[in-house]
């Protein structure tokens, strides 16, 4: 398993909601509740927006939440504003003595 | 303030090597994992290696196992990436990051480019 699985690109219209699926195993997504979510702007460093499925660090909006249902995970922006066009990222981790596994990523376009 | 800061980045041909560096401040590094992550132009984030508190314990991506050695000076708050052998498809940003535990990257470095090529 290469990547977990997310769709190439969403969209969205400024105040509506959108949600980013991230779809992996059981050896990952489905057997942790350690999935993160990420947000990198072009150029940047990539940003924490959720942790440990549905977690939010301090300072990110709570417009940002995540959830998770058996193998698929997640991430749903409500009340989309400019600022949240951005690539977002979900990451599981898979166990002791191994790395972590990253989704392909999924660009969110802000129409 | 946490801070990571990579250096160590540059133009080099295939087959050669780098090494990365990346200093932290605003935290010690003894009492966290650390790991490198790497993203190809356009593409994705790929992990590429960490390694535990003490440096006894390291994991690594196959596509850079026997090529790639991670490794930390807790002394000197920093954590290194020695690359040798490299390909053109090793050509990304490298950033440093702090888990915080199971694998979240709470805290990023800027990132330092690797460009392979001849």
């Amino acid at each position: 398993q290469s990547a977990l699985t997310q769709p190439a690109s969403v969209s969205g219209s400024p105040g509506q909601s959108i949600t980013i699926s991230c779809t992996g195993t059981s050896n990952d997504v489905g057997g942790y509740n350690y999935v993160s979510w990420y947000q990198q702007h072009p150029g940047k460093a990539p940003k924490l927006m959720i942790y440990e499925v549905s977690n939010r660090p301090s300072g990110v909006s709570n417009r940002f939440s995540g959830s998770k249902s058996g193998n698929t995970a997640s991430l749903t922006i409500s009340g989309l504003q400019a600022e949240d066009e951005a690539d977002y990222y979900c990451s599981s981790y898979r166990g002791t003595s191994t790395l972590g596994i990253f989704g392909g990523g999924t660009k969110l376009t802000v129409l | 303030e946490v801070q990571l800061v990579e250096s160590g980045g540059g133009f080099v041909q295939p087959g050669g090597s780098l090494r990365l560096s990346c200093e932290a401040s605003g935290f010690s590094i003894s009492s966290y994992w650390m790991a490198w992550v790497r993203q190809a132009p356009g593409k994705g984030l790929e992990w590429v290696a960490n390694i535990n508190q003490d440096g006894s314990e390291k994991n690594y991506v196959d596509s850079v196992k026997g090529r790639f050695t991670i490794s930390r000076d807790n002394a000197k708050n920093s954590l290194y990436l020695q690359m040798n052998s490299l390909r053109a498809e090793d050509t990304a940003v490298y950033y440093c990051a702090k888990d915080h535990g199971y694998d979240t990257f709470w805290d990023w470095g800027q990132g330092t480019l690797v460009t392979v090529s001849s």
